[in-house]
């Protein structure tokens, strides 16, 4: 069973197009995250929620909107896309906020914007 | 500011033999945790151990340990007994003041 999953896999799309990435977990954690890993392989948190409410807005631009429909979905919307938004995106779930709270990751999304 | 750093941009190491990748970091949140995930040429990343700063102990899972030093801020992976299969990319990570933080990572090369 997957523990964390994602959609699309595979994501190629025009500049200024709008795109939506899914993720679900299946562990029963409270806290969802999204991080953006670029070319030169640099992973660095986009944000995080805990029990639906946004805790962590890393100065992301609002061009990229996460929603938290309930505890175990993290969805994040991307409008007017950019060349610079190629990236792979991952979605990880930990069960606490805290140190102690291990992150586990989705397989990513790999956006091209063309 | 909390910062992690690997020095190491890649390595190489015999098949069998144990290799160990470096990780310092820096922070002043009193409480704080240390992670080690791989990245396998297929993208996933994968959760391989962790450390808590309160720890005493170092931590061990399998053919993996953290060799934790606190006094000098650094969070080393030892792999024993290197198989081909750990060949990837290994991220050195610390939680602190809410959000997990990553080293640029290090690429393991085993050779037969």
């Amino acid at each position: 069973d997957t523990a964390v999953s994602q959609t699309p896999k595979y994501l190629v799309t025009q500049m200024g197009n709008d795109k939506s990435i899914k993720c679900e977990q299946n562990l029963g954690h409270d806290t969802m995250y999204w991080y953006k890993q670029d070319s030169k392989k640099f992973l660095k948190i986009m944000f995080s929620y805990n029990n639906k409410e946004l805790i962590i807005n890393e100065t992301v631009p609002n061009r990229f909107s996460p929603k938290s429909p309930d505890k175990a979905h993290l969805n994040l919307h991307i409008n007017s896309l950019e060349l610079g938004d190629s990236a792979v995106y991952f979605c990880a779930s930990s069960q606490a906020i805290g140190q102690e709270g291990t992150q586990y990751f989705g397989p990513g999304t790999r956006l091209l914007v063309l | 500011a909390q910062k992690i750093t690997q020095t190491q941009p890649g390595m190489f190491v015999q098949e069998k033999e144990a290799v160990t990748l470096d990780c310092t970091y820096d922070t002043s949140d009193p409480s704080y945790g240390l992670f080690w995930y791989k990245q396998p040429s297929s993208g996933e990343m994968i959760f391989l151990i962790y450390q808590g700063s309160y720890d005493q102990q170092n931590a061990t899972e399998g053919r993996y340990s953290l060799n934790f030093q606190k006094a000098r801020k650094s969070a080393n992976l030892v792999i024993s007994a290197s198989q081909l299969g750990d060949s990837a990319m290994y991220f050195c990570a610390m939680f602190s003041y809410g959000k997990l933080t990553f080293g640029q990572g290090t690429i393991l090369t085993v050779h037969p």
